[in-house]
């Protein structure tokens, strides 16, 4: 029978190098985002949000754009480090009460030393 | 507590049988959600509570599935008739309100279902 395997997109990036994983959302209706980290065999922890009015947000080593214009989010690390290997998610909310949070595919992050 | 938790951390069920997994929210959240993730990869929301109310249970598959939040007893997520489609990783998460600077889910541990 046909094997079901992972396929992820992976990124790769040395120690001490930025990172920047890309995200394209669906629901133009979507108006608050959330970057998880999920190490294997944990659940996905928070990183950093951003709500809709915005463009950009920072928080330590992690920075947030918002490009509603093509429904894109990014996320970027930098100087990434080793225990930054995990793989990221994105997901959007609506907060209309409906407050599901609808995940995009996973990125695998890999860093090197 | 300060964390999500969630138990057991591993469970194993032939074909046909049940399955219960339990989770205690962060105290003071009032929302709840299940999700379910297959193959490390996309998670598929189950179903959310407000309290003990269903909140949204839209992907809740309707025949051999069901949840509980009940007052001061861990949520379930219970399971009938497991079949081998079943196996993957289950989330719960927790979320304080719906006010509009308390949106983040935190998430448990999860508990990996396994059905041979």
């Amino acid at each position: 029978g046909e094997s079901v395997g992972l396929h992820l997109p992976t990124l790769s990036v040395q120690e001490g190098d930025n990172s920047i994983i890309n995200c394209a959302y669906s629901n133009s209706a979507s108006d608050y985002f959330i970057w998880y980290k999920q190490e294997s065999g944990k659940g996905p922890q928070f990183i950093i949000d951003i709500r809709s009015n915005m463009d950009k947000r920072q928080g330590q080593r992690v920075t947030v754009l918002l490009n509603k214009t093509v429904k894109h989010l990014s996320l970027q690390i930098a100087a990434t480090q080793p225990g930054d290997s995990a793989v990221y998610f994105c997901a959007e909310n609506m907060n209309s009460g409906y407050s599901t949070l609808t995940f995009g595919k996973g990125t695998m992050l890999l860093v090197s030393p | 507590g300060e964390e999500v938790a969630q138990t057991p951390k591993h469970l194993v069920r032939g074909e046909g049988q049940k399955a219960k997994l339990y989770c205690a929210p962060i105290k003071g959240h009032s929302y709840v959600f299940w999700y379910q993730q297959v193959l490390k990869n996309e998670f598929k929301f189950l179903i959310s509570f407000q309290n003990e109310n269903v909140f949204d249970e839209t992907g809740m598959p309707k025949e051999r599935f069901s949840a509980k939040c009940l007052p001061n007893s861990p949520c379930s997520l219970e399971i009938q008739a497991t079949k081998l489609e079943d196996s993957a990783v289950y989330f719960c998460a927790s979320r304080y309100g719906t006010s509009y600077s308390t949106d983040t889910q935190y998430f448990g541990p999860g508990t990996r279902l396994t059905v041979l």
